[in-house]
């Protein structure tokens, strides 16, 4: 089974609206946490948000915000007030534990447009 | 922030030859490297994890006799990519990692090296 599911291979979005990209995650560990980057057409990975699976409140930087659901085992990310330079790849990722050799899980991933 | 960075950022050779790529963590020492190899339209793939003095592990199904990883000093690891082939090309991404200063551990991502094997 997967651990992290992206259901929106692609969304169109007008610029300046918010949208709300998905991301559903499988673990049993109680320590975990949950990361969104972001990759522009030029490959770079961006972190832009981290959600950890303690934290009682939901994570924001900026435009971002994790919109984090434990009980359902959602992190979705949202920006509010798109912008063109939005357009991009984004991933989101999972930690499990805080071993010092930890991995991250990664989505398939979500392509957004913004439309002018 | 941490900055990493892979030279070099695009490299074009000739099938059976074999390419270097170097990642370094330019103002923090790394003590875990990662190695990602990214297919188009597709997500990252681990293809290994290094620790500064010690064999990489390779994920399964990557060839660690094909896919080279030395991991020398806490700025610098390298992944070699030895008789290199056509269906060797592809985006490969570096990440660094240290313990301390970060409450979360996070990973700094290189920029990527496109490698085109003709």
């Amino acid at each position: 089974a997967q651990k992290i599911t992206q259901t929106q291979p692609g969304m169109f979005v007008q610029e300046k609206e918010a949208v709300t990209l998905d991301c559903t995650y499988d673990t049993s560990d109680q320590s975990y946490g949950l990361f969104w980057y972001k990759q522009p057409s030029s490959g770079e990975m961006i972190f832009l948000i981290y959600q950890g699976s303690y934290d009682e409140q939901n994570a924001t930087e900026g435009r971002y915000s994790l919109n984090f659901q434990k009980a359902r085992k959602s992190a979705n990310l949202v920006i509010s007030a798109s912008q063109l330079g939005d357009s991009a790849m984004y991933f989101c990722a999972m930690r499990e534990g805080f071993g010092s050799n930890y991995q991250l899980i990664w989505g398939a991933g979500t392509k957004l447009i913004i439309k002018p | 922030g941490a900055v990493v960075s892979q030279h070099p950022s695009w490299v074009i050779c000739k099938s059976g030859t074999s390419v270097k790529i170097e990642c370094r963590s330019l103002d923090f020492q790394a003590t875990t490297m990662f190695w990602y190899r990214q297919f188009p339209k597709q997500s990252l793939m681990l293809m290994a994890t290094s620790n500064e003095g010690s064999k990489a592990t390779y994920e399964q199904g990557v060839e660690k006799d094909k896919f080279l990883i030395n991991h020398a000093s806490l700025t610098l690891s390298t992944l070699t990519v030895t008789s290199a082939h056509p269906e060797d090309s592809s985006f490969y991404i570096c990440s660094a990692r240290y313990l301390a200063g970060s409450v979360y551990n996070e990973q700094f991502f290189g920029p990527g090296t496109r490698l085109t094997v003709l």
